[in-house]
C-alpha cells in the first residue's frame, strides 16, 4: 500500500521560510500528491495538490522530486497563523480517489 | 459560500442513547463524507456518498448509519455506542470523487460516549 512519512515535528521563526519534506517511495505514477493542514481545533484545510510539476499558490509551492519519490512543501513566510499539523497525502485510483493521510507534521512557529 | 456546517460542535451520549451528526453545504458539491479522528491521529474515512448514493463503507459498525437525504445534507446516526468511539468526527464535500479534486471540511463534532 501506498504510504507516506513525515518528521513527526518541526520549528521555524516567524517570518523565515519553511521546508516540510514527505516521502513517499511506493506512490505509483498516477497518485496524486496533496497536503493539508489542521489547525488546532478545526477541521483540515486543503494547501496544494500537485502530479510531478512543482506547483505554486497563494497559501504555498509544492517541490516534487524527479522521481516522485519524495516531496517538498515549502511556506515562504511563515507566521503564527501557520502553525498546525501538515498532513502529506496521496490520492488516486489505487485507494478508490481517497486521501491516504500521512501520520503528519507538527509546524511550530516560534516569534 | 466555501463552508462545511457541522451540527452539534459537541455532544455527550450515554451508551443506550440514539443521536444524529449533522453536516449541510451549499457548494453545489456532489460527494460527501465522514471521517473519524481520534487525538494526535490523522482523519480515518468511514463513508463516501457520490451523487447521494453510499460508494464506500470502510467497513465501519452498524451501530454508525449514514444517510444523505439531499445533495446538500449528510447524517450520520449514532446508536448503542461504545466508550471507544469517542472521536472527532469530520465531514467534508468535494465537487465529485476524483483524484484532483479537493476536500472542504467542516469543524467537526467531538463525541464522548459515557
Amino acid at each position: 500500500d501506498a504510504k507516506t512519512t513525515q518528521p513527526n515535528s518541526m520549528e521555524s521563526n516567524e517570518e523565515e521560510p519553511v521546508h516540510l519534506p514527505c516521502n513517499h517511495s511506493t506512490i505509483s505514477g498516477t497518485d496524486y500528491i496533496h497536503w493539508y493542514r489542521q489547525l488546532p481545533s478545526q477541521g483540515p484545510e486543503y494547501v496544494i495538490h500537485g502530479l510531478t510539476s512543482n506547483v505554486n499558490n497563494r497559501m504555498a509551492s509544492l517541490a516534487i522530486a524527479e522521481d516522485r519519490k519524495s516531496s517538498t512543501l515549502i511556506l515562504h513566510r511563515a507566521t503564527l497563523r501557520d502553525a498546525a499539523v501538515y498532513y502529506c497525502i496521496l490520492k488516486g485510483r489505487r485507494s478508490n480517489y481517497q486521501l491516504i493521510w500521512g501520520a503528519g507534521t507538527k509546524l511550530i512557529i516560534k516569534p | 459560500d466555501t463552508e462545511v456546517t457541522q451540527t452539534p460542535k459537541h455532544l455527550v451520549m450515554g451508551m443506550t442513547n440514539k443521536k444524529s451528526l449533522k453536516c449541510e453545504q451549499h457548494m453545489g458539491h456532489r460527494a460527501m463524507y465522514w471521517y473519524k479522528q481520534k487525538a494526535k491521529k490523522p482523519p480515518e474515512l468511514m463513508f463516501v456518498y457520490s451523487y447521494e448514493k453510499l460508494s464506500i463503507n470502510e467497513s465501519v459498525p452498524s451501530r454508525f448509519s449514514p444517510e444523505c437525504p439531499n445533495s446538500s445534507l449528510l447524517n450520520l446516526h449514532l446508536h448503542a455506542l461504545q466508550p471507544e468511539d469517542s472521536a472527532l468526527y469530520l465531514c467534508a464535500s468535494s465537487h465529485r470523487v476524483d483524484d484532483k479534486e479537493k476536500l472542504f471540511f467542516g469543524s467537526g463534532t467531538q463525541l464522548s460516549v459515557l
